[in-house]
C-alpha cells in the first residue's frame, strides 16, 4: 500500500493568514494526487484533483502543487470558512490511501 | 447537483452483517465509479472499495474476505455490505463518486456519512 503522510498534524492560523501543508507519498505517484475539506457532520469536499487543477466552485485562494512524492496544498488569506481538517489522497493504486488529516484551527 | 445520501441501520450486532444504502439524486449512475469510505471515531479515512457501473468491483484488501459493493442504477443506488462485524468496524460511512472523466479520478462528490456503531 502506498503510505501518504500529512504535516503537520495540526496548524494553528488567524483569519487572513496564510497556510502551507504538506504531503508526502511513499512512492512516486506522479500526480495521483487530490485534496479535501472536511468539516465535522458535513461531507468531504473535493478541493484539488491531478495535484493542481481547481475543482469547480472552488475559491482561487486554494492551491496545489508537487509531483513524484512531494505535495502541497496552500490556502492565502485565510477565511472563517476555511478552519476544518484537510486530507489528501493518492489515486495512482488501488487501495486507494489518505493522509491522516492536518486540522487547521483558529 | 449531484447528491449523495447515506441510509441504514445505526446499531449493528458483533459478528452480523453491516447493510448500507446509498441513493443518488442529480445525475446518472452510468460511467462511474461508486464508492465507500469510512471514518471511525478520531481516526482518519478508510477507502472500503468501488464499484464501476459495468459491473467490476476492487476492495481494499484489508476488507476483501468481508465486503461486498453493488449498484442498482434502475433505483440510482449504491449498496454495502460487511459481514461478520467488529466495533473496529464502528466509523462514519460515506458514500463517494469517483470520477475518471476528471484527471486522476477523484472523488468529486460525497454523502454527509452515516454512523454505525458495532455493539450489543
Amino acid at each position: 500500500d502506498i503510505q501518504m503522510t500529512q504535516s503537520p498534524s495540526s496548524l494553528s492560523a488567524s483569519e487572513g493568514d496564510r497556510v502551507n501543508i504538506t504531503c508526502r507519498a511513499s512512492q512516486n505517484i506522479a500526480n495521483y494526487l487530490n485534496w479535501y475539506q472536511k468539516k465535522p457532520g458535513n461531507a468531504p469536499k473535493l478541493l484539488i484533483y491531478g495535484a493542481s487543477n481547481l475543482q469547480s466552485g472552488v475559491p482561487s485562494r486554494f492551491s496545489g502543487r508537487g509531483s513524484g512524492t512531494d505535495f502541497s496544498l496552500t490556502i492565502t488569506s485565510l477565511q472563517p470558512e476555511d478552519f476544518a481538517t484537510y486530507y489528501c489522497q493518492q489515486s495512482y493504486s488501488t487501495p486507494i490511501t489518505f493522509g491522516q488529516g492536518t486540522r487547521l484551527e483558529i | 447537483q449531484v447528491q449523495l445520501q447515506e441510509s441504514g441501520p445505526g446499531l449493528v450486532k458483533p459478528s452480523g452483517t453491516l447493510s448500507l444504502t446509498c441513493t443518488v439524486s442529480g445525475g446518472s449512475m452510468s460511467g462511474h465509479y461508486w464508492s465507500w469510505i469510512r471514518q471511525p471515531p478520531g481516526k482518519g479515512l478508510e477507502w472500503i472499495g468501488y464499484f464501476h457501473y459495468s459491473g467490476s468491483a476492487n476492495y481494499n484488501p484489508s476488507l476483501k474476505s468481508r465486503v461486498s459493493i453493488s449498484i442498482d442504477t434502475s433505483k440510482n443506488q449504491l449498496s454495502l455490505k460487511l459481514t461478520s462485524a467488529t466495533a473496529a468496524d464502528t466509523a462514519v460511512y460515506h458514500c463517494a463518486r469517483r470520477n475518471c472523466y476528471k484527471t486522476r479520478c477523484p472523488l468529486d462528490y460525497w454523502g454527509q456519512g452515516t454512523l454505525v456503531n458495532v455493539s450489543s
